[in-house]
């Protein structure tokens, strides 16, 4: 069966550290992998999208990769700040239909 | 542009009751995805509409569940009779085939309690 998996475990670091993200697909061959925030009480909202030609992709502070070998997308936040910490969700894109991971929540100590 | 609005933003019921939920997307979105979210499961798809069509309903848990997109700029997501495992968030979000074809504008959600 089609898994999206990320570390359901929450992730607490320093601040100023880089925070890694991990997301692991199974019996997927996505054209296109996305990162979302969600913070507590709010809808998700979309940070980036990687096609599967692209190796990786960045944003300001923020770095995907996308290995369709190993079939996973990591997610990098540089320099972390206290106001990074919320949940980080993968989403796999098939046409129009985007199906979601459990996220995996990001805790940013001062 | 306000975003996606959504309403109620909390809507507390007893079993066996109809809820409504109501969705008004970005204007000139042509998408409209109705998930809803669980510690349990997550964020789940429920029905997704195109052009005020719906496309895909197989997320739909069953018959209790009906939406509706009658124009353009309003859609329903109904329960009927609801259950207390129905209990979860309700988002509403739009996209377009625009700038950002794959962006997808969540709406705050609607917190549903059946008691």
């Amino acid at each position: 069966s089609q898994k999206i998996e990320q570390n359901s475990e929450a992730l607490n670091i320093q601040e100023g550290k880089t925070a890694t993200l991990t997301c692991n697909y199974t019996n997927y061959s996505p054209a296109y992998l996305q990162w979302y925030r969600q913070d507590p009480g709010r809808g998700p909202v979309f940070l980036l999208l990687i096609r599967e030609n692209e190796k990786e992709k960045r944003k300001e502070r923020l770095k995907v990769t996308f290995d369709t070998t190993l079939k996973q997308s990591l997610f990098h936040i540089t320099a972390s700040q206290p106001a990074d910490s919320a949940t980080y969700l993968c989403a796999i894109r098939g046409y129009q239909k985007v199906t979601f991971g459990t996220g995996t929540k990001l805790q940013v100590i001062p | 542009d306000a975003g996606v609005i959504q309403s109620p933003r909390h809507e507390v019921t007893e079993m066996g009751q109809e809820v409504t939920l109501r969705c008004k997307p970005i204007s000139g979105h042509d998408y409209l995805f109705w998930y809803r979210q669980t510690m349990m499961r997550g964020l789940e798809l429920l029905i997704y509409f195109n052009n005020n069509v719906p496309i895909d309903d197989s997320g739909m848990p069953e018959d209790r569940f009906s939406a509706k997109m009658p124009n353009a700029s309003f859609s329903t997501l109904k329960i009927q009779p609801s259950e207390p495992r129905d209990s979860a968030v309700y988002f509403c979000a739009s996209s377009t085939h625009g700038a950002s074809p794959y962006e997808q504008y969540f709406g705050p959600g609607t917190r549903l309690t059946v008691t």
